[in-house]
C-alpha cells in the first residue's frame, strides 16, 4: 500500500517552455503533498507543501510564480515549471501524506532537462 | 539556524559487517526523527521512525538509536549485504512541524557494501 506515482518519469524541453509534472497517490487519500528538487550529488530540497484545496506554502527562495502547484483533489497534485530555463534542470520528487501520518510516501521522481 | 549533519564521505564496508551511520542535528527540538533510503534516480523510501521518548528502535536488520542529549541518531545495518548499498537520509522533525509533516533532510550518507 501507500503508492505514489509521478508522470512523466523524464522530460526534455526547450528553454522558455512550461512543463507540468503530475503526482498521484494511488491507494490512499493524500491530505498533504510535498514537492522536492534534487540536484546531482545533493540532498532533497523541499520546495513547497500543498494541502488539498488550499494554496501551496513555498519554502524561502522558491519562486511561487515560476513553480505553480495545484492540489485540486486528494489524489492529485501538479507542479508546473513555467518558462523553464537550463538552471531548472533537476530531479523533481513529490511525496504524499495521509491524515494523521508521520511518514511520507515518495514518488519515483521526474528528471527534467531544459535545453 | 537549524542544521543536520550526516557523514558526507561514502562509507565502504565489507559484506557481513555492521554499518553505522550518524546523524547530528543542531537547533532542533525534534518530536521524532526519520530515516529514509534513496537509490540512484529514485525517490526515497521510508525505513524507520523514532520518537523523542524512544532510545532505540529495531526492524529486521536495522536499528536506530536516538540521543536527544547528544542531539544525535545512529542508524545501524547488521549483517550488511551488497543490496544495502544506497544513500541513507535522516530527517529530524521539529515539534512545531509535526502536524504539517514537513521534512528537511540531511545531505545523506552513501553506503557501499562490498562482497
Amino acid at each position: 500500500g501507500a503508492v505514489v506515482s509521478q508522470h512523466p518519469s523524464w522530460v526534455i524541453c526547450k528553454s522558455g517552455t512550461s512543463v507540468k509534472i503530475e503526482c498521484r497517490s494511488l491507494d490512499f487519500q493524500a491530505t498533504t503533498m510535498f514537492w522536492y528538487r534534487q540536484f546531482p550529488k545533493q540532498s532533497l530540497m523541499l520546495m513547497a507543501t500543498s494541502n488539498e484545496g488550499s494554496k501551496a506554502t513555498y519554502e524561502q527562495g522558491v519562486e511561487k510564480d515560476k513553480f505553480l502547484i495545484n492540489h485540486a483533489s486528494l489524489t492529485l497534485s501538479t507542479l508546473t515549471v513555467t518558462s523553464a530555463h537550463p538552471e531548472d534542470s533537476s530531479f523533481y520528487i513529490c511525496s504524499a501524506r495521509y491524515q494523521g501520518a508521520d511518514t511520507q510516501y515518495f514518488g519515483p521522481g521526474t528528471r527534467l532537462t531544459v535545453l | 539556524s537549524q542544521k543536520i549533519e550526516q557523514n558526507s564521505e561514502a562509507l565502504n564496508i565489507q559484506e557481513g559487517k555492521t554499518a553505522t551511520l550518524t546523524c547530528n542535528y543542531t537547533n532542533y527540538s525534534p518530536a521524532y526523527l526519520q530515516w529514509y533510503r534513496q537509490d540512484p534516480g529514485r525517490g526515497p523510501v521510508f525505513l524507520l521512525l523514532i520518537r523523542e521518548n524512544e532510545k532505540e528502535k529495531r526492524k529486521e536488520r536495522l536499528k536506530v538509536t536516538f540521543d536527544t542529549t547528544l542531539k544525535q541518531s545512529l542508524f545501524h545495518i547488521t549483517a550488511s549485504q551488497p543490496a544495502d548499498s544506497a544513500t541513507y537520509l535522516c530527517a529530524p522533525v521539529e515539534k512545531g512541524s509535526s502536524n504539517t509533516g514537513k521534512l528537511i533532510f540531511g545531505q545523506g550518507t552513501t553506503l557501499q557494501v562490498k562482497p
